[in-house]
């Protein structure tokens, strides 16, 4: 069964305190991988876009990486202005196109 | 700046009631989707639309329906509102194949 999973459920920093969020995934035909902040109350807002093993994408303090099985959410010194929920999916195909949410990690960042 | 709106915010609706959530992009996308967003649960897909007049159910359509009448526009319809259609209701639109989605602002709604 085609499946996403991100870790942790929630996630308590201080300020400045580098980490990682991960999103593993258990899908055939992966066409591509999908980071989005979304902030309470609002929709979810795209970061990036990773399409084969391998691939490194960067965008200040933020940076994704993708193996064939997991994908990581680096924050580097992050600030309080990253708190957000942040969000995987995995677009697939099996026999059709199907865009596969997980249920996101919840970043707090205190300062 | 790309846009999807949603029509409302919030909502409170009477259970029995037809509910109307209209949609909106300017992005000329010819994909469109409705997903509804609930606490531990993700995102999951209710339906959604690839062309004008042209609609597919996703995981969870029971109690839903869509319709396309216009490109742009992408409109969920709860026939009779229940209280476990309570929830935080996405539109997402999306240019192609493997692009990233994107979404409204939401509809809280909520069904006394």
């Amino acid at each position: 069964e085609d499946q996403v999973t991100q870790s942790p459920e929630a996630l308590r920093l201080q300020e400045g305190e580098s980490s990682s969020l991960n999103c593993s995934y258990t899908v055939s035909g992966l066409r591509g991988l999908f980071w989005y902040r979304q902030d309470p109350g609002k929709g979810p807002e795209f970061l990036f876009t990773l399409y084969s093993a391998g691939e490194e994408k960067e965008k200040e303090r933020l940076k994704a990486t993708l193996t064939k099985k997991e994908s990581f959410l680096h924050i580097t010194a992050p600030k309080p202005e990253d708190s957000a929920t942040y969000l995987c999916a995995v677009q697939a195909y099996t026999g059709g196109f199907k865009t596969i949410f997980g249920a996101g990690t919840r970043l707090f960042v205190k300062a | 700046d790309v846009k999807v709106t949603q029509s409302s915010r919030y909502l409170v609706k009477r259970t029995g009631e037809k509910v109307f959530l209209e949609c909106v992009q300017d992005m000329d996308h010819e994909n469109m989707f409705w997903y509804r967003q609930d606490p531990g649960l993700g995102l999951r897909l209710i339906y959604f639309s690839y062309d004008v007049k042209m609609k597919e159910k996703g995981d969870i359509p029971e109690g839903y329906s869509v319709s396309r009448e216009k490109k742009e526009r992408f409109s969920l319809i709860l026939e009779s509102a229940s209280t476990n259609q309570t929830s935080m209701y996405l539109c997402a639109s999306r240019t192609g194949v493997a692009t990233e989605a994107f979404f409204g602002q939401g509809t809280r709604l909520t069904v006394v």
